[in-house]
């Protein structure tokens, strides 16, 4: 089966950039999109199909996929960025599939 | 603004058979797109359960397949989940989705409802 493999955890400190990987087989050859979930709330989805931000969604946030990785990127981080962030694609065997999320913490 | 908004019992016992329905308002779900549904057991990661196009394609994860069926009811402009011979294992808060899909693959999932607690136990 596939998966998507992600850090526990990042840290960064209040505007600088945090870079969130997530990894898997050919990755780059599949969409991958990224969700937002902060405590107690839905997932809301904050880049699709690689690099697409929904409408709503700031700028600081942008994505990349090439190879096996793809990398959320989070320029000038606030503090309301901390939350736990997961991957998702689509692959042949799994279907949807999620990476095991990443929880970002804004020191 | 499409808003997705799970109903449904709390609590299902072991080998029962847990039934919930998403209520969408801001969109007919006749229109276009597919809809589903996602989990996440308390304290961990999301797992998808499946996506279905009213009158179309239905994508279910072949973890889950055997015991999963997806509906609509088109003049209440609601879909369900039904899982059957629920355990343990199935206790999670339960979202229903709103998926951008080809016919052979789902791609993001633009909208979620809020959430509802299933807990299996007798």
């Amino acid at each position: 089966s596939y998966e998507l493999t992600q850090p526990p955890s990042v840290s960064v400190s209040p505007g600088q950039t945090a870079s969130i990987t997530c990894s898997g087989d050919k990755l780059g050859r599949k969409y991958v999109c990224w969700y937002q979930q902060k405590p107690g709330q839905s997932p809301v989805l904050v880049i699709y199909q690689d690099n697409k931000r929904p409408s709503g969604i700031p700028e600081r946030f942008s994505g990349s996929n090439s190879g096996n990785t793809a990398t959320l990127t989070i320029s000038g981080t606030q503090a309301m960025d901390e939350a736990d962030y997961y991957c998702q694609a689509w692959d042949i065997s799994t279907a949807a599939v999620f990476g095991g999320g990443t929880k970002l913490t804004v020191l | 603004q499409v808003q997705l908004q799970e109903s449904g019992p709390g609590l299902v016992k072991p080998l029962e058979t847990l039934s919930l329905t998403c209520t969408v308002s801001g969109y007919s779900i006749s229109s276009g797109y597919y809809w589903g549904w996602i989990r996440q057991p308390p304290g961990k990661g999301l797992e998808w359960i499946g996506n279905f196009f009213h009158g179309g394609s239905t994508f279910y994860s072949p973890s889950l397949k055997s015991r999963v069926t997806m509906s609509a009811d088109t003049s209440k402009n609601q879909f369900s989940l039904r899982l059957t011979s629920v355990t343990a294992a199935d206790t999670a808060v339960y979202y229903c989705t709103r998926a951008y899909c080809s016919s052979t693959s789902c791609y993001e999932f633009d909208n979620w409802g809020q959430g509802t607690l299933v807990t299996v136990s007798s």
